[in-house]
């Protein structure tokens, strides 16, 4: 069973498109997480939720909005999308304590053209 | 705000040898964790060891060891014996212990390119 997974994959769309990826945890985690990794490489949080509660906005566009219908799930939508969003986007999820390993997802490619 | 610089954008090994990649932080908290990733062409993202700021003793996992320096605000990661899928991009993380759940992040360095030569 794949602890946190994540659709789609791979996600190829026009610049202006609305476009949503979805991230889901059997691990019974209490805190999700969106991270960004860059064409360098470079990894960084975007959000973070605990129990469906918005912990960390990191100064992200409000473009992007996440939501988490539930602790199991949380999906991340992006309005408009602009050149500069083609990325990797990770989904992770812990139980939220210190020190906690935080299980990442297969991550989603998003391309924008 | 918490930094991890990793200065080694690639390194190579032979294979069955020893290479060490290197990671320094900057912090003001006394109380925090660091972890290496592993991040293979397949993009998922393996954590390989970790390290809580108030133990002494470097952690160790199989051919995986860590050189924990707190004053020197350094974490090395040495693999010995480096097999062939060992290669890939390694990530040094810093993690505060956050003041509620969520809160805490995990902020990377730029990554380490790790070829490992037959």
């Amino acid at each position: 069973d794949t602890a946190v997974s994540q659709t789609p994959k791979y996600l190829v769309t026009q610049m202006g498109n609305d476009k949503s990826i979805k991230c889901e945890q059997n691990l019974g985690h209490d805190t999700m997480y969106w991270y960004k990794q860059d064409s360098k490489k470079f990894l960084k949080i975007m959000f973070s939720y605990n129990n469906k509660e918005l912990i960390i906005n990191e100064t992200v566009p409000n473009r992007f909005s996440p939501k988490s219908p539930d602790k199991a799930h949380l999906n991340l939508h992006i309005n408009s999308l602009e050149l500069g969003d083609s990325a990797v986007y990770f989904c992770a999820s812990s139980y939220g304590l210190a020190g906690d390993e935080q299980f990442f997802g297969p991550g989603t490619r998003l391309t924008v053209l | 705000a918490q930094t991890v610089t990793q200065s080694q954008p690639e390194m190579s090994v032979q294979e069955a040898e020893t290479v060490t990649l290197s990671c320094t932080y900057d912090t003001s908290e006394s109380d925090y964790y660091l972890f290496w990733y592993k991040q293979p062409p397949s993009r998922q993202m393996i954590l390989v060891i970790r390290q809580e700021a108030y133990k002494q003793q470097n952690a160790t996992e199989n051919r995986f060891s860590v050189n924990f320096q707190k004053a020197a605000k350094s974490f090395s990661l040495k693999i010995s014996d480096s097999q062939l899928g060992d290669a890939a991009m390694y990530f040094c993380a810093y993690r505060s212990p956050g003041t509620q759940g969520g809160s805490e992040k995990l902020v990377f360095g730029k990554g380490t390119k790790l070829t490992v030569n037959p």
